[in-house]
């Protein structure tokens, strides 16, 4: 079986901060992650994702994640956080053997104040 | 390309009656994904449909139903509504269906059920 897990609820970070959104996964075969965006009264932006390859993994509006696989956690991570990045912000995981339907992590909220 | 289209954004119902939602895919991609998102209960799949068939089913009561056609296109309805009901509906797409796949989301219905 296939789970993740987000262990914060709520991120809070200053402006021009780092920022670091953690998911921790876990499945039996490869996992394939996401991360996605979502503003108020939205839809899932998708931001990035990990197949294979590289560990570090860059996508939409500056966000990077790591794939660690000794500690099966693919965390979120901004240079300089913007107040417009606080958003609710999934994860998810699918397992290589496993079904199509993702798995998806409670949601982390991130709140940037200026 | 256009995106993931929900029609309506918003409804109101009364327990009891039925309630159509619709989903426009982004045009090529074949499968359709449909969740449900409560703040108590995070994201929830409810049935993914591919070629028009139903391929997964989440855990939910047969008062949920859906169906896709020909041209991808995807509805699904729920029948007898509950005031539990209420949530933000979210339709998602992609292009295959493959693992690998990133699902693209919509902006959602709100549905609240008085």
């Amino acid at each position: 079986a296939q789970s993740v897990a987000q262990p914060e609820d709520q991120v809070n970070v200053a402006e021009g901060n780092p920022l670091t959104v953690k998911c921790t996964y876990s499945v039996s075969g490869n996992p394939y992650l996401f991360w996605y965006v979502q503003y108020p009264n939205r839809g899932l932006q998708f931001l990035l994702k990990y197949i294979t390859g590289d560990n570090l993994v860059k996508g939409s509006y500056g966000f990077e994640a790591e794939f660690n696989k000794s500690q099966t956690s693919f965390h979120l991570k901004k240079p300089s956080a913007l107040v417009s990045d606080s958003a609710l912000y999934f994860c998810a995981v699918r397992d290589e053997g496993g079904s199509y339907i993702p798995t998806f992590g409670r949601g982390t909220s991130l709140i940037v104040h200026p | 390309k256009a995106g993931v289209t929900q029609t309506p954004r918003y409804l109101i119902k009364t327990r009891g009656q039925q309630v159509t939602l619709s989903c426009s895919p982004i045009s090529g991609h074949r499968s359709v994904s449909w969740y449900q998102q409560t703040p108590g209960q995070g994201l929830q799949f409810l049935f993914e449909y591919f070629s028009e068939t139903q391929r997964n089913k989440g855990n939910f009561p047969g008062r949920f139903s859906g169906r896709q056609f020909s041209n991808s296109r995807s509805e699904m309805n729920v029948s007898t509504l509950e005031l539990g009901d209420s949530a933000l509906y979210l339709c998602a797409s992609s292009l295959l269906g493959q693992l690998t796949d990133t699902q693209y989301f919509g902006p959602g219905t709100r549905l609240t059920v008085l």
